[in-house]
């Protein structure tokens, strides 16, 4: 299965600040099938991201992804309150889907 | 409004079963893959299985499989997943979500608890 790990774990950053959120994967990742979620406390995710960089409906374009192969990004240009959560990439290109362990990124 | 809603979970003893339920409105349910996605506490997520639009395909973590079983009723527009011979580690949150790959719609989830 393919493994991904999250960079770094834990980010602190200010609201206005741009936050760089890394995804590193044990195998090749086919064709950007790679997916961001965004989880807040008590709440399901939401899904942000996905093909690598494809916005997903209704997901502010302060929101960005990008990156192939076995090495990914997330971009959120300025960071707002609301912004502050745990992120986790997802992997689609083999079986099984596997998630990241997560970063959290809190208020610095 | 378009939503998914779990229901059935609980506490259940070790070498238990329970079945999940997701009910899902203001979507066109039989036009989508469906999908089961768990969350033990204070964990990251983990994918559980999948089901065709129609049920005819299913895929699942090879851990679960064998004790966990996913399906679908189009004409209630619900999604199912029995579990049988339940562990302590298959305590989570268990979410249903929309997709076969990557899920756009997720619903509040349902907590399992496995202890004796």
């Amino acid at each position: 299965e393919i493994v991904l790990t999250q960079s770094p774990g834990t980010l602190s950053l200010s609201p206005g600040e741009r936050a760089t959120l890394s995804c590193r994967a044990s195998q090749t990742v086919s064709a950007g099938y790679l997916a961001w979620y965004q989880q807040k406390p008590g709440q399901a995710p939401r899904l942000l991201i996905y093909g690598a960089s494809n916005r997903a409906t209704g997901i502010p374009d302060r929101f960005s992804g990008s990156g192939s192969g076995t090495d990914f990004t997330l971009t959120i240009s300025r960071l707002e309150p609301e912004d502050f959560a745990v992120y986790y990439c997802q992997q689609y290109s083999s079986s099984p889907i596997t998630f990241g362990q997560g970063t959290r990124l809190e208020i610095k | 409004e378009v939503q998914l809603v779990e229901s059935g979970g609980g506490l259940v003893q070790p070498g238990g079963s329970l079945r999940l339920s997701c009910a899902a409105s203001g979507f066109a349910f039989s036009s989508f893959w469906m999908s089961w996605v768990r969350q033990a506490p204070g964990k990251g997520l983990e994918w559980v299985a999948n089901i065709e639009k129609d049920g005819s395909e299913k895929y699942y973590v090879d851990s679960l499989k064998g004790r966990f079983t996913i399906s679908r009723d189009n004409a209630k527009k619900s999604l199912y997943l029995q579990m049988n011979s339940l562990r302590a580690e298959d305590t989570a949150v268990y979410y249903c979500g929309r997709g076969k790959w990557n899920f756009d719609l997720w619903g509040r989830g349902t907590l399992v608890t496995v202890s004796s």
